[in-house]
């Protein structure tokens, strides 16, 4: 069972619009969410972490939390042709007994269109 | 600093050799993780070490991969007896303490081919 779920896109979003990316999680007890940016053949860089409930903004970057609904998003406003890459979730799940590996969706593949 | 270091780059060797990935991580960091990618997935956890011992070593596939971080700086992962299924990009991350709040930050990886 995928703990980690992330739609694979691709997500095709027009240049200036807000580009959603959507992540499901299965551990209730899960407290720590990663996004990470990774463009073809290189690796992921960290973009956006949260840890309670709520939005937390950065610059262009929004991510956004409901341990309710065991959901975290984010959002990318005025997209830019750059901001194309694969978009991975990454959480700490509970109970790892002192290990804070990261769970990891397959990623959502954004394409930012001129 | 620097970021987190990882040799070689690529790799390419021959179904059944042994292979060893070095990952230098960020000065300071005591935290250090190993992953490992395949194409179209997300990175898969294979060992954490809290300075020099292996803390979760849970993710290790099977007993052919091993790895070591001896005075709790620089960390080689060991595969023996390689098989094709192991070809995959080899990642290391490094972060500032173990905790759910510490981010990990990855190196550029190793891909390793096994022909």
């Amino acid at each position: 069972q995928k703990e980690v779920e992330q739609n694979s896109g691709p997500l095709s979003v027009p240049e200036g619009a807000i580009a959603s990316l959507n992540c499901t999680y299965s551990d209730r007890g899960s407290q720590s969410f990663f996004w990470y940016r990774q463009y073809s053949g290189k690796s992921p860089e960290l973009i956006m972490s949260i840890y309670s409930n709520g939005d937390k903004e950065d610059g262009r970057f929004t991510a956004q939390l409901n341990k309710a609904s065991q959901y975290v998003s984010l959002l990318i406003r005025d997209s830019q042709p750059s901001d194309s890459a694969t978009y991975l979730c990454a959480v700490i799940l509970s109970g790892g007994a002192g290990s804070y590996q990261l769970t990891f969706g397959k990623g959502t593949k954004l394409s930012v269109i001129p | 600093g620097a970021g987190v270091s990882q040799t070689p780059s690529n790799k390419v060797t021959e179904k059944g050799k042994y292979v060893e990935l070095r990952c230098d991580p960020i000065s300071g960091h005591t935290a250090l993780y190993w992953y490992r990618q395949s194409l179209g997935q997300g990175p898969e956890f294979l060992i954490y070490f809290q300075g020099t011992g292996a803390a979760d070593d849970s993710g290790l596939p099977n007993d052919r991969f091993f790895a070591v971080r001896p005075e709790g700086s620089v960390s080689t992962l060991k595969i023996q007896r390689t098989e094709r299924g192991d070809s995959a990009v080899y990642l290391c991350a490094s972060s500032n303490d173990r905790g759910l709040n510490q981010p990990q930050h990855f190196g550029d990886g190793t891909r390793l081919s096994i022909l």
